[in-house]
């Protein structure tokens, strides 16, 4: 299995202002997403983030909101841009193991909140 | 979209069998049925996945129909750490393989 950390776990941010989530695997994987849950909902994928190139947002999700860099195959960070109380969620991490593409890993997620 | 459609919360006696339907009437040939579940306050974690035959792990069992348009996850002996919100999810192996979730069902396991 690949074991993730993500930094911070948790953060109270002010509006207006930018945070930088890291992601950080202790394995090279194939293909890394990040992923938004809203308070009492399901998880939403955001986008894939692509080693060397620019991510693929999904319908709905913007570059300029949320900038996403992948410089290798164990680190991705995820920024949520000019946040307003609605971004307050938690974003997870996953990833797909090189030689195990069956199955996902998940972070434990960062649980934003904005004030 | 989720592809799948699942109860929204069903209720389990701990130590009996606890069966998660699924309804999935518009699977391609390609695409494989995953289970995934989340406990509160953590990120999911894989649990079984299939394509026709049936199958079995450590953690539970998975059934699907002739024409794959449903399937029933088994967790064979539930207890309490089994409450969860349990996510079944169609997914091709191959391709961009990310995992499109629905909403899920929350399964309370009560003593």
């Amino acid at each position: 299995s690949a074991v993730i950390s993500q930094k911070p776990s948790r953060d109270i941010c002010q509006r207006g202002t930018s945070l930088t989530i890291q992601c950080q695997v202790d394995s090279q994987v194939t293909m890394m997403f990040w992923y938004r849950q809203q308070p009492g909902q399901s998880l939403t994928l955001i986008a894939t983030a692509n080693q060397g190139s620019e991510a693929t947002y999904e319908s709905g999700f913007v570059i300029d909101k949320f900038p996403i860099s992948r410089p290798n195959l164990t680190f991705s960070t995820l920024t949520v841009s000019n946040m307003s109380p609605e971004d307050s969620s938690i974003y997870l991490c996953s990833v797909i193991a090189r030689g195990k593409n069956t199955e996902a890993f998940f972070g434990q997620g960062t649980r934003l909140t904005v004030v | 979209d989720a592809k799948t459609t699942q109860p929204t919360s069903m209720d389990c006696a701990e130590g009996r069998a606890a069966n998660l339907p699924c309804n999935h009437s518009t699977i391609s040939g390609n695409e494989y049925v995953y289970w995934y579940r989340q406990i509160h306050s953590q990120g999911p974690q894989y649990i079984i996945h299939g394509l026709k035959n049936n199958e079995t792990n450590e953690m539970a069992s998975l059934i699907i129909t002739e024409d794959r348009k449903s399937s029933t996850l088994i967790l064979p002996h539930a207890t309490l750490r089994d409450t969860a919100v349990y996510y079944c999810i169609v997914r091709p192996l191959g391709g961009a393989q990310k995992l499109v979730f629905g909403q899920g069902t929350r399964l309370t396991i009560n003593p």
